[in-house]
C-alpha cells in the first residue's frame, strides 16, 4: 500500500491567514492526488483533484501544486468557512488510500 | 442535481449481518466507480474499496478484503456494502461517494452519501 503523511497534523490561524498544507506519499502517485474538506459533523468534500484542478464550486482561495511524492495545498486568506480538517488522497493505486487529516483552528 | 442517498442508521450486535445501500440519482450509474469509505468515531477517512457498477468490476483495500463485500444493482441504481458478522470494531460512519471521471483513478471523489451510521453492541 501506498502510504500517505500529512504535516503538520494540526494549526492554528487567524482569518486572512496564508495556510499551507503538505502531503507526501511513500511512492510516486504522480498527479493522482485530491485534497477533501471535512467540517465536524459533516460530509466529506472534494476540493482538489489531479493534484492542481480545482473542483467546480470550490473558491479559487484553495490551490493545489505537487508531483510524484510531495505535495501541497494553499489557502492564500482563510476564510471563517475554511476551520475543518483536510485530507489528502492518493488515487495511483488502490488501496487508495488518505492521509491521517490536518485540522486548521482558531488562533 | 447529483445525489447519493445512504440507508439509515444501524444498530447491531455482534456477529449479525448487515447490508446498507446507497442510491445513486442525477448521473449515469453504469458511468463511474462507486467507492466506500470508513469513519471510525473521532478518527480519519479509510478507503475501503470501489465498484464499477456496469459489470460489477471491484477493488478492495487489502485491509476490508474478506471482511465486508461490495456489490452494486445497475438496474436500480443502487451500491451496498455488507458484513456477514459484525464486530464491535465495525462501528462507525460509512460512507458512498462517486469516483469522477470514468475511471477507477477517476477525478477525485466528487459525490458523497450523507453517511450511514451503523452501531455494533452487545
Amino acid at each position: 500500500d501506498i502510504q500517505m503523511t500529512q504535516s503538520p497534523s494540526s494549526l492554528s490561524a487567524s482569518v486572512g491567514d496564508r495556510v499551507t498544507i503538505t502531503c507526501r506519499a511513500s511512492q510516486s502517485v504522480y498527479s493522482y492526488l485530491n485534497w477533501y474538506q471535512q467540517k465536524p459533523g459533516k460530509v466529506p468534500k472534494l476540493l482538489m483533484f489531479g493534484a492542481s484542478s480545482l473542483q467546480k464550486g470550490v473558491p479559487s482561495r484553495f490551490s493545489g501544486s505537487g508531483s510524484g511524492t510531495d505535495f501541497t495545498l494553499t489557502i492564500i486568506s482563510l476564510q471563517p468557512e475554511d476551520f475543518a480538517t483536510y485530507f489528502c488522497q492518493q488515487s495511483y493505486s488502490t488501496p487508495y488510500t488518505f492521509g491521517p487529516g490536518t485540522k486548521v483552528d482558531v488562533k | 442535481e447529483m445525489q447519493l442517498v445512504q440507508s439509515g442508521a444501524e444498530v447491531k450486535k455482534p456477529g449479525e449481518s448487515l447490508k446498507i445501500s446507497c442510491k445513486a440519482s442525477g448521473y449515469k450509474f453504469t458511468g463511474d466507480w462507486v467507492g466506500w469509505v470508513r469513519q471510525m468515531p473521532g478518527k480519519g477517512l479509510e478507503w475501503m474499496g470501489i465498484i464499477f457498477p456496469a459489470d460489477s468490476d471491484t477493488r478492495y483495500s487489502p485491509s476490508f478484503q474478506g471482511q465486508v463485500t461490495i456489490s452494486a444493482d445497475k438496474s436500480i441504481s443502487t451500491a451496498y456494502l455488507q458484513w456477514s458478522s459484525l464486530k464491535a470494531s465495525d462501528t462507525a460512519i460509512y460512507y458512498c461517494a462517486r469516483q469522477s471521471g470514468g475511471s477507477p483513478r477517476g477525478d477525485g471523489m466528487d459525490v458523497w452519501g450523507q453517511g450511514t451510521t451503523v452501531t455494533v453492541s452487545s
